[in-house]
């Protein structure tokens, strides 16, 4: 089945620049996303990418694919204290199902 | 535009009883999901609902079940609570798959304790 892979924490300076990254087995993925979660709070979408794409970039954020190694991820430019929070990567190749990586932990220091 | 509402938001129950956890979804959108957060597993697919059919379902017990109404709001119960159960619930609901893919728009989901 599907299956999606991240590191579980990072810790980055503030001004410093975030790389967050996820694997994949799916090969039949369509679209990839970053969400993120912030304390007590649900899940909000970042960004997305559809398969036949490269290269995402959106203000401070680009994702990169390689599809070739089923590789997704996602750097946060010029990383502020209120970047602090759970990045969720996850793929969806299935109307209604979406699987997600168990988050990464970023951490930014002051 | 409102955006997607659970209730309650926490809950306390013992093992044995049962639970029902509602969320309404953003207006307009057909398509509610239901997910189970847990620290040791992530984030883990419950069910999916379309149109008032379940259309997806993942790899939980029978315990574990959910409806739709027309109106789009759905609801999800969990009879005799385990104390694994204890976990954040979230529902997100999204628009129907199309050129950008499912954008899934989360609640703020509800904390469930089992004691």
């Amino acid at each position: 089945g599907e299956d999606v892979e991240q590191s579980l924490f990072l810790s980055v300076r503030e001004g410093d620049s975030s790389v967050i990254n996820c694997t994949y087995t799916d090969s039949s993925s369509t679209y990839l996303y970053w969400y993120k979660q912030e304390p007590g709070a649900g899940l909000q979408l970042l960004t997305y990418i559809f398969s036949n794409m490269d290269m995402k970039q959106d203000q401070r954020l680009t994702v990169l694919l390689n599809k070739k190694d089923k590789h997704l991820s996602l750097r946060i430019a010029d990383t502020q204290t209120g970047d602090s929070a759970i990045y969720f990567c996850a793929e969806s190749s299935n109307a209604g199902k979406s699987t997600f990586g168990d988050g990464t932990t970023l951490t930014v220091k002051p | 535009k409102a955006g997607v509402t659970q209730t309650p938001r926490y809950l306390i129950k013992t093992r044995g009883q049962q639970v029902t956890l509602s969320c309404s979804p953003i207006s307009g959108h057909r398509s509610v999901s239901w997910y189970q957060q847990t620290p040791g597993q992530g984030l883990q697919f419950l069910f999916e609902y379309f149109s008032e059919t379940q259309r997806n379902k993942g790899n939980f017990p029978g315990r574990f079940s959910g409806r739709q109404f027309s109106n789009s709001r759905s609801e999800m119960n969990v009879s005799t609570l385990e104390l694994g159960d204890s976990a954040l619930y979230l529902c997100a609901s999204s628009l129907v798959v199309g050129p950008e893919g499912e954008k899934l728009f989360f609640g703020s989901g509800t904390q469930l304790s089992v004691l």
